[in-house]
């Protein structure tokens, strides 16, 4: 089936830093999503995507994140600085529409050490 | 607020077994619902999903699943469990606000295997 990609696979860093991941989503998707999983807890939506704007962010979703998709390459999330409560695997998804009955397709994840 | 509960962090089952395992959901109105499935290393996998309409949905691999409205249950069934089936299972459900749709998930449901 459809691919989604995560880049780096594992990330270690130091708090206070910043850290941007890469999502290489299904070629022809248009709306993007990214999830955050603590360790031993449920994956809980962060943002999404569409057109080059944001469309929906959670509470999780702090000031310190931010997501783009510049010229059509990777889909990013950033998070600058990163703090202790980050640590976390981070989930990219696609989806070719938004509506709520659309597949979306997820990455392997990205896990995330923040020391 | 809207929500989907797992009550099974693990179940164990013999392969040839049946397998059940359970979804509640709590939304205002019938959401979309879907079950994945997640092997080691790997991103999530798309086992079936429930519109509004028939209860009984088909999904990949044997699986199937049952929508309930009085039960608010999408309980996830396999008549005959394949060692390739040990994985985590996530349901998981979604409405359309008029953006995109994010999805709420349950905590998991790890199935392992009953060995002798």
């Amino acid at each position: 089936g459809p691919k989604v990609l995560q880049i780096p696979s594992h990330q270690i860093i130091d708090m206070g830093q910043m850290v941007t991941l890469n999502c290489d989503p299904v070629s022809n998707h248009l709306y993007f999503y990214w999830y955050k999983q603590i360790l031993g807890q449920q994956m809980e939506f962060l943002v999404n995507f569409y057109n080059g704007k944001v469309m929906e962010k959670s509470k999780l979703f702090k000031d310190q994140f931010s997501v783009e998709r510049p010229d059509g390459s990777y889909f990013t999330l950033k998070i600058q600085p990163t703090a202790l409560e980050d640590s976390a695997v981070y989930f990219c998804a696609s989806s070719w529409t938004g509506g709520g009955q659309d597949t979306q397709y997820f990455g392997p994840g990205t896990r995330l050490l923040v020391l | 607020a809207q929500s989907v509960t797992q009550p099974d962090a693990r179940v164990t089952v013999s392969e040839g077994a049946s397998l059940q395992l359970r979804c509640k959901y709590s939304y205002f109105g019938t959401p979309y619902l879907f079950w994945y499935v997640q092997y080691p290393r790997q991103g999530l996998q798309l086992l079936l999903k429930y519109y509004p309409g028939d209860p009984v949905v088909q999904g990949v691999n044997g699986f199937e699943a049952e929508f309930s409205k009085s039960n608010s249950s999408f309980h996830l069934r396999k008549a005959s469990v394949h060692w390739s089936d040990w994985a985590v299972y996530f349901c998981a459900g979604s409405v359309w606000t008029g953006f995109a749709s994010a999805l709420t998930f349950g905590s998991g449901t790890k199935v392992i295997p009953c060995l002798p």
